[in-house]
């Protein structure tokens, strides 16, 4: 059973244009959600998070959003550069060591 | 600057053999975790410990152990391996929400 989904696996965008990113869960405890991006032959690094008390978190051209009615998230990267070419990661947490990761999202900036 | 280290970037072994992977993070991290990243599954949990000598199973604990010794180290042991343990191993550490994952061990079991 798939808490946390990510239901695009690849995604191409132009440099320049907005890059979005969705993920969906269905854990309704879950509070705390974490962006990842990576690299090939390279760990995982954070990105960005959000509280499930906001609605919104920015940092730069990384924009996170939370629609917890839905149970839905999506990270916004505006504008695209090809540098951002990596697969994308979201991750759950619901206030205990464990976080839950979705399958990824291999994003592919064209120059 | 935070850093995570694994003991091997790629390592080969044979079905049956018994493999270390070894993972040193030095932010003092009170919680450790093991990963394994297979294509089209995300990272699923193997096991994580929240303090020295304390560790708990994650999502797929089968086929293997832990030990953590000292809070800067964390060993994933695969007690004999097999071919479908062939796969990439990610250690990670936290302090609170956000981990910071080591590079990986790229592990091919024959």
């Amino acid at each position: 059973d798939q808490q946390v989904k990510q239901n695009s696996p690849s995604l191409s965008v132009q440099e320049g244009r907005i890059s979005i990113l969705n993920c969906d869960y269905t854990n309704s405890m879950f509070d705390y959600f974490l962006w990842y991006k990576k690299y090939p032959a390279e760990g995982p690094t954070f990105l960005i998070s959000i509280s499930s008390i906001k609605d919104k978190n920015e940092d730069g051209r990384f924009t996170v959003f939370l629609n917890k009615s839905a149970k839905h998230l999506s990270l916004h990267i505006v504008p695209s550069q090809p540098g951002d070419s990596a697969v994308y990661f979201c991750a759950a947490n619901s206030g205990t060591y464990k976080y839950i990761f979705g399958t990824g999202t291999r994003l592919k900036v064209l120059a | 600057d935070v850093k995570v280290t694994q003991s091997s970037r790629y390592l080969v072994k044979r079905t049956g053999e018994k493999v270390f992977l070894e993972c040193v993070q030095d932010m003092d991290h009170e919680n450790m975790f093991w990963y394994r990243q297979d294509p089209g599954l995300g990272l699923r949990l193997i096991y994580f410990s929240y303090d020295v000598k304390m560790k708990e199973k994650g999502d797929i604990p089968e086929g293997y152990s832990v030990s953590r010794e000292k809070k800067e180290r964390f060993s994933l042991i695969l007690e004999s391996a097999s071919t479908n343990q062939t796969s990439m191993y990610l250690c990670a550490s936290s302090l609170q929400y956000e981990q910071f994952f080591g590079p990986g061990t790229r592990l091919t079991v024959l």
